[in-house]
């Protein structure tokens, strides 16, 4: 059973492009949760979704940031218009129910320039 | 507010030592605690999970207490070896999962 699976695992994106991360959770967790890492910091919530629902974006920046998880397919974190502050480590985690144990994926780090 | 504090920052000890990091939470209401492992530049690992109705919880060289009504964690390393340096997160579940700043270790050969 692999663990969860981020793509990718670098990525570098000019100020004002596009970034798309990708989180395949762990088979049979239906699950997803999103957390940023900034330079210096500690670990912040930003999404819990289901597949198909966003159960809770209480840490999601209002503007720039969306997220899914389609029925079919990888949970997708969309950061528009990206400027020098998203420059972080993006970490997804799975679990199989609400609040069981969420396993981390090896995360995204994103620097844009 | 619930927040999640670890002290202390970071602890450097010599080979061989047992060590206690611990974790205070400001809420009691959780759901359960976590501790992880993360590497530099790396991803987390999952050590330890404490459900709210349990007291303990061991894995090896280590043990995990949770004190609810006082808000507290505590991780025990015993006989610490240089490859247990990395900084150790605790996290604690209420309807989301609020993460520690941390405790940067380093174990000296």
């Amino acid at each position: 059973n692999a663990g969860v699976m981020q793509n990718p695992r670098h990525l570098v994106r000019r100020r004002g492009q596009e970034a798309r991360l990708r989180c395949s959770p762990m088979k049979g967790h239906s699950h997803v949760y999103w957390y940023r890492q900034l330079p210096e910091e500690g670990l912040k919530f930003m999404v819990y979704l289901q597949k198909e629902n966003i159960i809770d974006e209480s840490g999601m920046p209002k503007e720039r940031f969306s997220a899914e998880f389609p029925k079919e397919g990888p949970s997708i974190l969309r950061i528009q218009q990206v400027v020098r502050g998203d420059s972080a480590a993006y970490f997804c985690a799975s679990s199989p129910g609400n609040m069981d144990e969420q396993y981390f994926g090896p995360g995204t780090r994103l620097t844009v320039t | 507010k619930q927040e999640v504090t670890q002290i202390p920052a970071a602890l450097s000890v010599p080979e061989g030592e047992n060590l206690v990091l611990n974790c205070s939470f400001t809420d009691s209401a959780i759901y359960n605690l976590q501790w992880f492992r993360q590497d530099p530049g790396k991803g987390l690992t999952s050590l330890l999970l404490i459900q709210s109705s349990q007291r303990e919880q061991t894995s090896g060289r280590l043990n995990a207490s949770l004190d609810k009504s006082s808000g507290r964690s505590t991780l025990y390393i015993a006989a610490s070896q240089p490859g247990d340096s990395a900084t150790y997160l605790c996290a604690v579940t209420y309807n989301d999962m609020r993460f520690g700043a941390g405790t940067r270790l380093t174990v000296k050969p």
